[in-house]
């Protein structure tokens, strides 16, 4: 398996400018996390779907931050408008439906806005 | 609600020295626990985790941890530290529901000096 797949590894984008980050998740995988993570907060889930339905975006932190899972192999996290402070790494990770599975994590994607 | 605390952000050893990151949870429920570890400009690639079936759980790469109830700790040790060691560490709580949402720590950040 070639694990949970992120693209792009490295964005660099104006303020303003929408920025869509993907995420291919783990062949099987029923569970599919977003998180952020910052040298000032660390890592913070964003948002989590359960057989490609949002269960819990409460960490989303505004409405300029949008995601969505179409299906089983594909979700993106959408930006728009992005904003400098959005900048950070952004993880995706997968998961089955077994309490001792634990996560396994894409590679991230590095954001910069300028 | 299940929570972590990862004391001390910044360890520094020697190579050749133990390795010693603390790692303390609570939790309502009978805990299953994980450490992650994270290499420079990589995701979090899972280390070992604690799933009741034994209480010393070893990972890879040497690294071992034990679960000890009455302190509510996991701490995370190797005997003896190797320079490609260096990276941050997570530990993790699984909130003990069917689909084992985690809840990581700050981090520990390990430096392996020669």
């Amino acid at each position: 398996d070639a694990g949970v797949i992120q693209s792009p590894r490295h964005e660099v984008t104006e303020m303003g400018q929408e920025v869509t980050l993907r995420c291919k998740p783990i062949s099987g995988h029923d569970y599919l996390f977003w998180y952020r993570q910052t040298m000032m907060r660390g890592l913070e889930l964003l948002i989590y779907f359960n057989n490609n339905v949002p269960i819990d975006d409460s960490g989303m932190p505004e409405d300029r931050f949008s995601a969505k899972m179409p299906n089983a192999s594909f979700s993106t996290l959408k930006i728009q408008p992005s904003e400098p402070r959005d900048s950070a790494v952004y993880f995706c990770a997968s998961s089955l439906n077994r309490v001792n599975y634990g996560y396994t994590f894409g590679s991230g994607t590095r954001l910069t806005v300028v | 609600a299940q929570s972590v605390t990862q004391l001390g952000s910044h360890v520094s050893v020697s190579e050749g020295a133990l390795v010693l990151l603390r790692c303390n949870y609570s939790s309502s429920v009978p805990p299953y626990l994980f450490w992650y570890v994270q290499y420079p400009n990589q995701g979090l690639q899972l280390l070992l985790k604690y799933t009741s079936a034994a209480t010393l759980v070893k990972g890879i790469n040497g690294f071992e941890a034990e679960f000890k109830k009455s302190e509510t700790s996991f701490h995370l040790t190797k005997p003896s530290a190797h320079m490609s060691d260096a990276a941050e560490y997570f530990c993790a709580v699984s909130e003990g529901t069917s689909y084992g949402k985690l809840t990581f720590g700050q981090g520990t950040i390990l430096t392996v000096h020669p």
